[in-house]
């Protein structure tokens, strides 16, 4: 079964700073989607970005940008410039192409804090 | 478009009552699921639907939890006989089947069991 890891609980960083989350995930699948989901306090939750694992290059939004290392199964978050709406919980999650089970598997989830 | 809606948006009940959620997907989505969040945690898979068939069922769905799509728009979750560990925000999410998949997520219906 697929899993997705991230090991900061919490992270923080100064407005207008860059911070980056971490995810590692394992899955044997050789195509599949990777996403991180913002979840503001008392809000729904909303794409920041995706990246699909046969694109070599990385994916930008802005000033939301990941690092994905297929090999080592590492999709990492990076936000330049953090702004104070960055506040908010950041989910990794992981989707396969096709074929067998097509749910969403998520992360736990990284509380970021952005000081003013 | 207005989104993925949820209704109620809060719920408290006492153990062993029913209750049921129910969530209007935007409307060219052709599936819809359902996740479980508790405090602190990332959003569990309950059970998807393409159009009104039922795909997939997690695990965590007991026999005590029942969901319908019955025109493949809407969608009610069921739980019966409530427990407090029931308590917890369900979310649903709507998609195309087509693409990434991106989920476009509701604002949950949080349960408390008393």
């Amino acid at each position: 079964a697929q899993t997705v890891t991230q090991s900061q609980p919490e992270m923080s960083v100064q407005e207008a700073e860059t911070v980056t989350l971490s995810c590692t995930y394992d899955t044997s699948e050789s195509d599949y989607y990777l996403f991180w989901y913002k979840q503001p306090p008392s809000r729904q939750m909303i794409l920041v970005i995706r990246q699909e694992a046969y694109k070599q290059q990385n994916a930008t939004e802005n000033r939301f940008s990941v690092n994905f290392q297929k090999a080592a199964k590492s999709f990492s978050l990076k936000i330049s410039d953090s702004q104070l709406g960055d506040a908010a919980m950041y989910f990794c999650a992981y989707r396969r192409t096709q074929g067998g089970s097509e749910k969403l598997v998520f992360g736990k989830g990284t509380k970021l804090t952005v000081n003013p | 478009d207005t989104g993925v809606s949820q209704d109620p948006r809060h719920k408290i009940t006492k153990r062993g009552q029913n209750v049921t959620f129910r969530c209007d997907p935007i409307s060219e989505h052709n599936r819809l699921y359902w996740y479980r969040q508790t405090l602190g945690q990332g959003p569990e898979f309950l059970t998807y639907f393409q159009n009104e068939a039922q795909l997939e069922k997690s695990r965590l769905l007991s026999d005590r939890f029942s969901a319908e799509r019955p025109k493949g728009s809407f969608s009610t979750l069921e739980i019966q006989r409530t427990e407090q560990g029931d308590s917890a925000m369900y979310l649903c999410a709507s998609s195309f089947s087509q693409g990434s998949g991106e989920l476009f997520f509701g604002e949950g219906s949080r349960l408390t069991v008393l």
